[in-house]
């Protein structure tokens, strides 16, 4: 089974410039999360999706960050403009879910993360 | 609030040796569950294991295994016989079963295991 996958592995920017990363879950897995993992901490969700629909965005700085799930499988999440405080891991991560969404078993599997710097 | 404390920043185990890793948690919710996932310098995060609030034993997976000690609200994760390529970035998380699914992460342990 493949896993998740995420490109680019690693971008680097200069401020104000414009970034988007792509993610493709498992397949069949109705929930997708991107999180932000700044270096020395653990990741920070910023979105979640149930299918093509946003569960939770709670945390995204949406004055710069935007994020689709066309079609309910893959994903993109844009920066626009980048900051320097948003050097960080982007991981991607996928659960299987069941009808009435997320279990609290439900194992989210993690894709390679995309690394970037912004300069 | 929920929170994941990992006290360890980094920890040393000689090859074959046994390791624990520490994890405390802080909820109201008392449906809950733990997972722990392992960090190589590749950046992948790799689930390793879970644990239920409700789970009467203690999960374990191959050389991994979880002391959980619900009253002190502790997780923490045993490896036994420690293998060179168990180096790597350790976190902790949780995950409540009332308002959204997130997991909330610790800060993550670093564990080097030498010959």
């Amino acid at each position: 089974e493949a896993g998740v996958a995420q490109s680019p592995r690693y971008k680097i920017i200069e401020k104000r410039q414009s970034v988007a990363f792509w993610c493709n879950p498992i397949s069949g897995h109705a929930t997708l999360y991107w999180y932000q993992q700044i270096l020395g901490q653990g990741p920070k969700l910023l979105i979640q999706f149930q299918n093509n629909g946003v569960v939770d965005d709670s945390q995204l700085p949406k004055d710069r960050f935007s994020a689709e799930r066309l079609k309910g499988v893959d994903s993109t999440l844009k920066i626009q403009p980048a900051k320097l405080e948003d050097s960080a891991v982007y991981l991607c991560a996928s659960s299987l879910s069941g009808l009435a969404g997320p279990r609290i078993t439900d194992t989210q599997y993690f894709g390679p993360g995309t690394r970037l710097t912004v300069l | 609030a929920q929170k994941i404390t990992q006290t360890q920043p980094g920890m040393f185990v000689q090859e074959k040796e046994a390791v624990t890793l520490d994890c405390t948690y802080d909820t109201s919710d008392p449906s809950y569950g733990l997972f722990w996932y392992k960090q190589p310098s590749s950046g992948e995060m790799i689930f390793l294991i879970y644990q239920g609030s409700y789970d009467q034993q203690n999960a374990t997976e191959g050389r991994y295994s979880l002391n959980f000690q619900k009253a002190r609200k502790s997780a923490n994760l045993v490896i036994s016989a420690s293998q060179l390529g168990d180096s790597a970035m350790y976190f902790c998380a949780m995950r409540e079963s009332r308002g959204t699914d997130k997991l909330i992460f610790g800060t993550g342990t670093r564990l080097q295991v030498f010959p």
